[in-house]
């Protein structure tokens, strides 16, 4: 059972323009969101995040905006860069005791940026 | 970037074999996590780890094992690798409560 979606496997964006990336969870117990980008051949590296407290969370070109009630969250990247050509993943947390915490992964978006 | 270093990058190994994946890092970071991913899956939670010798398992557990007998190192085994566990094994680490997660650049493991 997926209990974090991202529904899209591919989003094409020309240079400039806005990309919104979106993710669907279903576990209520999420307490905290984020994002991560992943480049070819290179591990994922933390981008933003939003505790479920927050409605929006901003950084930058980057904000993630998140609705509770719907359980949905997403992420936008204004404007869009050649660079920010990579696979994006959501993931969610909740806690597993002992202090530490397990994150959850969407399957990933593979966003394209086109100069 | 966060210190981790996973070793090997690449293998290529026989099914029935055993194989060791190994995380190092230098951050001194408490939580340690191994995870898999696959196309069409995401990231997958293997096992982790919450200090020296406290480890426990994550989603897909099953014909995986760790250890971690010292803070900066974080072993993965496959006790006799399958092909279904062909795939890229990425660690992460955080070093306090909440704090997100920082991975290594991967591991690709196929098995023949």
């Amino acid at each position: 059972d997926q209990q974090v979606k991202q529904n899209s496997p591919s989003l094409s964006v020309q240079e400039g323009r806005i990309s919104i990336l979106n993710c669907d969870y279903t576990n209520s117990m999420f307490d905290y969101f984020l994002w991560y980008k992943k480049y070819p051949a290179e591990g994922p590296t933390f981008l933003i995040s939003i505790s479920s407290i927050k409605d929006k969370n901003e950084d930058g070109r980057f904000t993630v905006f998140l609705n509770k009630s719907a359980k949905h969250l997403s992420l936008h990247i204004v404007p869009s860069q050649p660079g920010d050509s990579a696979v994006y993943f959501c993931a969610a947390r909740k806690d597993s005791g002992a202090g530490s915490y397990q994150l959850t992964f969407g399957k990933g978006t593979k966003l394209s940026v086109i100069p | 970037d966060a210190g981790i270093t996973q070793s090997p990058r690449h293998k290529v190994t026989e099914t029935g074999t055993p194989v060791t994946l190994r995380c190092h890092q230098t951050e001194n970071h408490r939580y340690m996590y191994w995870y898999r991913q696959d196309p069409g899956h995401g990231l997958r939670l293997i096992h982790y780890s919450y200090g020296v010798k406290d480890t426990d398992k994550g989603e897909v557990s099953d014909g995986y094992s760790v250890s971690r007998s010292k803070t900066e190192d974080f072993l993965l085994t496959l006790e006799s690798a399958t092909s279904s566990q062909t795939s890229v094994y990425f660690c992460a680490i955080s070093g306090r409560q909440g704090s997100p997660l920082h991975f290594g650049n991967g591991t690709r493991l196929t098995v023949t």
